[in-house]
Formats: structure tokens, sequence, C-alpha cells
């Protein structure tokens, strides 16, 4: 079934660092992929999504490319603050499957001044 | 302001007490659905509806009920929680629940059962 891996956490930087959050998948069809994540205490809020291949999402800083080939949806930024302290989700929705969102495990990212 | 309103944020039961745990929202959305989060398994979705008194199973039913009496309201019952149900519990809402619509959620529910 349709599925998604992520690295695992915690991934631990330091204030202006780079960061990479990996994400596979796995699904039948195009599925559409999001990034979510979850600060301290609150729930998930959607960070950006991809509907197609090579199309790119971008929100706050953040960015993820959806490559078809890799089948792979990972989070980068140029420059991390500790307010981005969070759990970061990665998730798909497919449409031929169980017209559901599934979610990856989550990483933690810990960003220390 | 739009958003998920889910009660309590906190709360410890022991074992066989029935609860219930509310969840609405103020968004008009057909779709509302009900996941827990537990460490290194990520969110697992319990139950889900698409509109007013259709409900559905998700990967996680077990040991759980819901109800869909009303658009905005979406409560999750444990007629009799056991240990195994400890954990952090979201409701989440969306227009239709379909495509790449966005999904909104509540700020959660921990639940400790003893």
């Amino acid at each position: 079934g349709d599925s998604v891996t992520q690295m695992e956490g915690p991934v631990t930087l330091s204030e202006e660092a780079f960061l990479t959050i990996n994400c596979t998948y796995t699904a039948t069809g195009y599925p559409s992929l999001f990034w979510y994540v979850q600060y301290p205490g609150e729930g998930l809020q959607l960070l950006l999504k991809a509907t197609k291949a090579d199309d790119k999402g971008s929100n706050k800083g953040f960015e993820a490319t959806y490559r078809k080939e890799t089948t792979s949806f990972h989070l980068e930024k140029g420059s991390v603050q500790v307010s981005d302290s969070a759990v970061y989700f990665c998730a798909l929705f497919s449409s031929y499957n169980t017209d559901k969102l599934i979610f990856g495990t989550g990483t933690r990212l810990q960003v220390f001044p | 302001e739009a958003q998920v309103t889910q009660n309590p944020r906190y709360l410890i039961t022991v074992t066989g007490k029935k609860l219930t745990v509310t969840c609405s929202q103020n968004m008009n959305h057909e779709y509302m659905s009900w996941y827990r989060q537990d460490p290194g398994l990520g969110l697992r979705q319990i139950y889900y509806s698409m509109n007013v008194e259709v409900t559905d199973k998700g990967d996680v039913p077990e040991g759980y009920k819901v109800s869909r009496k009303e658009k905005r309201n979406f409560p999750l019952i444990l007629e009799s929680p056991s240990p195994n149900q400890t954990s952090l519990y979201f409701c989440a809402s969306s227009f239709t629940g379909r495509g790449n619509e966005k999904l909104f959620f509540g700020s959660g529910t921990q639940l400790s059962v003893l």
C-alpha cells in the first residue's frame, strides 16, 4: 500500500545551519505531497505542498521539490532559526488507493542558539 | 477565527471509565477525522466522517466510537478505556476530505489511562 518514510530524528542544528529532512514515498499513480509542521503544544499545520512532478512547494523559507524519479520530497531550509524547532511530518494523498492523507512518522528538529 | 476546538486538553482517567473527547469546527467543513499520535508511529487515523450521519473506520478503530449528528461536531468516545489508549489525540477537518485540501487540526488532547 501507499506509504511515507521519513528520516529518524531528532535532527539537532545550530541556528543559521542548513536543514534537510528526507522523505521518500511509495504510491500508486500520482500522489500529492505535503509537509505539515507541529510546534510544541499545538496541532499540525500545513507548511507546503506539491501536486505534480517537479513542482516546488515553498513557505516561510522552507522548500521541497516533488521528485518522481527518486520518489522523494525532501524538506530544506537554508538558515534555520530557534523558532523552527518542531516536529515535521511528510504526507501523501493518493486518490488511487485509500483516498486519505497518509503521514510519515515525523522528524523532530531542535535548533540551538 | 477559523478553528478546530478540542476539549479537554489533558485528561487522566482509569481503566474502564467511559469518556468523551469533544471536537468542534466553525468552518462548515464536511469532512472530519480523528487521529492518534504515538512515538515512532506518527499519526494514525481512528475514524473519519465525510458528512453528517456518515462515519467510517480508519486504520485503528478498535476501542473507539464516533458520531456525527451535526456538521460542526465530531466527538470521540471511549466506552471502556484501556492503558494502550494512552496517547495524544487530534481532531482534524477539511472542506470535503478529498484532493489537495488542507487539513485543519485541533490543538490535541493528551489522554492518560491508568
